[in-house]
């Protein structure tokens, strides 16, 4: 592994059906973060994690949920999908708390029906 | 609120000069970051400024004003490889990433 890996590359889902998205970095980064990306409106911020132990709201939280049990992996559930969830998720790293700069997952695209 | 401008699209030719500009209002400011994205892709770190100034690095330039809540990114020479979306972003004062909706650049031959 080098940087940061995200599952799956992509999915389809049915409306209801609970998903974890999978976010693994080896840089050792204490905070990461889950974005999501939809057309013509900047990354917004889900949730984030500061350590490992701990985590966040950030601005569009509601529906999805995240654990930060160890330094490396990030994973981010949504426990019953609903189409409005359709979208591009990124998850992202950093050394700091937020101070420093943000390095990017490949993204998982979500298609919910 | 918070919000950050940039335009959604420009176009400019191979070999020209580019600016885009981004204007924020922002709770606070822990410096300013430029990242690029090509389609499909993820964003990738460009240039980041917090004191006033311009930040050279080979063919990009990123130029900063606190006062006037404003930055823009400067290419240079610019090559098909520079299509993609540019993206600004600032830390505001809990140190969380507002961003931009990004600026679309289109590169004709």
């Amino acid at each position: 592994i080098a940087g940061i890996t995200q599952a799956p590359t992509s999915q389809i889902l049915a409306a209801g059906r609970r998903m974890t998205l999978r976010c693994t970095q080896d840089m050792r980064h204490n905070a990461m973060y889950w974005y999501r990306q939809d057309l013509g409106l900047g990354l917004r911020l889900i949730h984030y994690s500061n350590t490992a132990g701990t985590t966040g709201k950030g601005e569009v939280p509601d529906g999805y949920s995240v654990s930060r049990a160890n330094t490396d992996d990030f994973p981010l559930t949504l426990a019953s999908a609903v189409p409005s969830q359709t979208s591009v998720y990124f998850c992202a790293s950093s050394g700091g708390e937020g101070t420093d700069t943000q390095y990017f997952g490949p993204g998982t695209r979500l298609t919910v029906l | 609120g918070q919000n950050i401008d940039q335009p959604t699209e420009m176009t400019a030719t191979e070999g020209a000069i580019v600016q885009i500009n981004c204007t924020y209002q922002t709770s606070g400011f822990n410096g300013l970051f430029w990242y690029q994205q090509h389609a499909g892709e993820a964003p990738t770190f460009l240039s980041y400024n917090v004191l006033d100034g311009l930040e050279e690095k080979g063919r990009f330039s990123s130029f900063l004003s606190r006062s006037k809540g404003y930055s823009y990114l400067l290419l240079k020479e610019l090559q098909m490889k520079d299509s993609a979306s540019y993206l600004c972003a600032v830390l505001d004062s809990n140190y969380q990433l507002i961003w931009g909706a990004g600026t679309k650049l289109i590169i004709k031959p």
